[in-house]
C-alpha cells in the first residue's frame, strides 16, 4: 500500500518569504504521479503542481516549485515570495499510473504572515 | 470556463436516512472520482467512474452505492446514513486519458444528526 507522510503539521512565513513543505511516501511502484494540493478556507480542493515519477526535471508552475528526489522518496513543496492568499492547508498526494485511487497525506497548515 | 458541479451544497440528515450527492462533470470530461473528506482529515479516495462503469473503487462502505449516467453526472448514493457519514464530499472530474489532471468540485457538506 502506499502512504504519503507530511511531517509538518502547521507552518509559517512571512509574506514575501520562501517557504518549503516536506512530503515523503513510501511505494514499490516504478510509475506514478505526485501532487500538491491547495485547500483555503473556502475548502475548494486546487491542484497546486504534479509531477510524473518517470520525469527528472522538477517541475515548476509561477512561484511554486517541486524537489523531487525519487529514490529517497521525497516530494517537497517551495513556495516562492509568498502572499497573504497561499493561506492554506496543502495536501501532498500520490497516485499509481493506471489507478484512479488518489492517497493524500494528512495536510500541512500553511500561514502567511503580513 | 465551467467547473465541477455538485448539488446540493449542503445536505443535513438525521442517522438511518439516506441521501444522494450528484456531480455534473466538466463538459468533455468522461471520468468521475468521489473522495470523502472527514473533518480534521484529508480526502480519502471512495470510487471512480469511466463512461458508466466503475474503473477503480476505494474505501466505500458497502451503505454506499454510486453510477454514472450517460451524460456523464454521476450520483453517490448513501444509506443508513451513520453520525460519522458527516463529511465534506467531494466529486472531480478529467479525461480518462489524464487522471493526474483531476479537477474538483466544491464539495458537499453532508451532516448527519
Amino acid at each position: 500500500a502506499q502512504t504519503v507522510t507530511q511531517s509538518q503539521p502547521e507552518m509559517s512565513v512571512q509574506e514575501a518569504e520562501t517557504v518549503t513543505l516536506s512530503c515523503t511516501y513510501d511505494t514499490s511502484e516504478n510509475n506514478y504521479y505526485l501532487f500538491w494540493y491547495k485547500q483555503p478556507p473556502s475548502r475548494q480542493m486546487i491542484l497546486v503542481i504534479r509531477q510524473e515519477a518517470y520525469k527528472q526535471q522538477n517541475a515548476t508552475e509561477n512561484r511554486f516549485s517541486v524537489n523531487f528526489q525519487k529514490a529517497a522518496k521525497s516530494f517537497s513543496l517551495k513556495i516562492s515570495d509568498s502572499q497573504l492568499g497561499d493561506t492554506a492547508m496543502y495536501f501532498c498526494a500520490f497516485m499509481k499510473h493506471n489507478n484512479n485511487d488518489m492517497r493524500f497525506g494528512a495536510g500541512t497548515r500553511l500561514t502567511v504572515k503580513p | 470556463a465551467a467547473g465541477v458541479i455538485q448539488s446540493p451544497r449542503h445536505l443535513i440528515k438525521e442517522k438511518r436516512e439516506t441521501a444522494t450527492l450528484k456531480c455534473y462533470p466538466i463538459p468533455r470530461h468522461d471520468t468521475v472520482y468521489w473522495y470523502q473528506q472527514g473533518p480534521g482529515q484529508d480526502p480519502q479516495f471512495l470510487i471512480s467512474f469511466y463512461e458508466k462503469m466503475q474503473s477503480d473503487k476505494g474505501s466505500i462502505p458497502d451503505r454506499f452505492s454510486a453510477q454514472q449516467f450517460s451524460d456523464y453526472h454521476s450520483e453517490l448514493n448513501m444509506s443508513s446514513l451513520e453520525l460519522g457519514d458527516s463529511a465534506l464530499y467531494f466529486c472531480a472530474s478529467s479525461l480518462q486519458g489524464s487522471p493526474d489532471t483531476q479537477y474538483f468540485g466544491p464539495g458537499t457538506r453532508l451532516t448527519v444528526l
